[in-house]
């Protein structure tokens, strides 16, 4: 079957320290993979995407590598804010199962201190 | 545009009883998705509707959990004789398409609580 691990949180880091939550995956055909962010009282939102090997989804300053080789898609970031502190979930589909049905990794909390 | 909306927002029930969930996709959207997400099992797919076809329920945990979209639009999660287990954030999603890998917009959830 299809599944994502991520790393456990808490993760605490102090503003403008540098970011790598770590993501890897098992996948029975050839998944889109996906990083998803809750902050605080909202809902879930689509943070970046990459749909085949070596592409590199960004967005918000956030960057993720889709790694076949080592089935690994690690959300990075240079320089955190306070903003930032949210929960972040990997993800991947594969067209055709359940449409495009998200499995989801457990999520890893993001705290940045001041 | 509005987004993906869900009601209520909110649901304390008493075990035994049953309860409905209500989610309004994006208009337009063909593709409405379901999901669970609680603290034992994070987040977890429960149905997928595409258009008028039959949903795919395979994530659906148990008998009790049933939904419909009527119209191609509005869909219902209904949970019968609810448990403590049922206890969770019910979200819902909704995509322009399906097939591709297209974004999946979230409601805000349905936070349900049975005592």
């Amino acid at each position: 079957g299809n599944s994502v691990t991520q790393m456990e949180g808490p993760v605490t880091l102090s503003e403008e320290a540098f970011l790598t939550i770590n993501c890897t995956y098992t996948a029975t055909g050839y998944p889109s993979l996906f990083w998803y962010v809750q902050y605080p009282g909202e809902g879930l939102q689509l943070l970046l995407k990459a749909t085949k090997a070596d592409d590199k989804g960004s967005n918000k300053g956030f960057e993720a590598t889709y790694r076949k080789e080592t089935t690994s898609f690690h959300l990075e970031k240079g320089s955190v804010q306070v903003s930032d502190s949210a929960v972040y979930f990997c993800a991947l589909s594969i067209v055709g199962n359940a449409g495009n049905m998200l499995t989801f990794g457990g999520g890893t909390r993001l705290m940045v201190k001041p | 545009g509005a987004g993906v909306s869900q009601s209520p927002s909110n649901k304390v029930t008493e075990k035994g009883k049953d309860v409905e969930l209500r989610c309004d996709p994006i208009s337009g959207h063909t593709a409405l998705y379901w999901y669970r997400q609680s603290l034992g099992q994070g987040l977890e797919f429960l149905i997928y509707f595409q258009g008028n076809s039959a949903p795919d329920k395979s994530g659906l945990p148990s008998d009790r959990f049933s939904a419909e979209r009527t119209g191609g639009s509005v869909s219902t999660l209904t949970i019968q004789r609810t448990q403590q287990e049922d206890s969770a954030v019910y979200l819902c999603a909704s995509s322009l398409l399906a097939g591709v890998s297209g974004e999946q917009f979230f409601g805000p959830g349905t936070r349900l609580t049975v005592l």
